[in-house]
């Protein structure tokens, strides 16, 4: 079993659409948990980051974290072409953070 | 607030030869970590740097090495390249080791012919 496992996609959703991403990880002590844009050909950029269960809500994204379920997802509302991109969960945790395989998104005009 | 700088942006170089990448991270940053990402393995922990030590590693052979010096900055170093070391190598730095953001660098992509 991964440590921390994406759907790798391709997730395709209609512009101005709920796109839901979805990640489930393995180590109950996992304490901190993030979600990078990574644009073909570029670096991963960091877009939110969520330590308690709930959710955690920026702009038109929305992190949500279940510890107990070990699940954490992401929703972004209105979503644009421009939020076409990979997406990557990370779960951190004493001295590591691992990285998802990341789930490619396309958002259709 | 400048981001985490890594050189250079290109490199190709041809099977057997040696390669150091360099990465500065963000002003304030002690922890530096290394990643590998290919489109088949996705991204691929090399080793992580903290106060110029060396906290954590991946699960890469002994030909990568890296080193942090007291500024914080880092250098990985690739030796006897081989066709299956071209990546992308990206670097990410955070305030401190545990449980905070790491911010990437824009990596270096690396060629082996």
């Amino acid at each position: 079993q991964k440590e921390v496992e994406q759907n790798s996609g391709p997730l395709s959703v209609p512009e101005g659409a709920i796109a839901s991403l979805n990640c489930t990880y393995s180590d109950r002590g996992s304490q901190s948990f993030f979600w990078y844009r990574q644009y073909s050909g570029k670096s991963p950029e960091l877009i939110m980051f969520i330590y308690s269960n709930g959710d955690k809500e920026d702009g038109r994204f929305t992190a949500q974290l279940n510890k107990a379920s070990q699940y954490v997802s992401l929703l972004i509302r209105d979503s644009q072409p421009s939020d076409s991109a990979t997406y990557l969960c990370a779960v951190g945790g004493a001295q590591k953070l691992v990285f998802g395989q990341g789930t490619r998104l396309t958002i259709n005009p | 607030k400048a981001g985490v700088t890594q050189t250079p942006r290109y490199l190709i170089k041809t099977r057997g030869q040696q390669v150091t990448l360099s990465c500065s991270p963000i002003s304030g940053h002690r922890s530096v970590s290394w990643y590998q990402q290919t489109p088949g393995q996705g991204l691929q922990f090399l080793f992580e740097y903290f106060s110029e030590t060396q906290r954590n590693k991946g699960n890469f052979p002994g030909r990568f090495s890296g080193r942090q010096f007291s500024n914080s900055r880092s250098e990985m170093n690739v030796s006897t390249l081989e066709l299956g070391d071209s990546a992308l190598y990206l670097c990410a730095s955070s305030y401190d080791r545990d449980n905070q953001p790491q911010h990437f660098g824009d990596g270096t992509r690396l060629s082996i012919l």
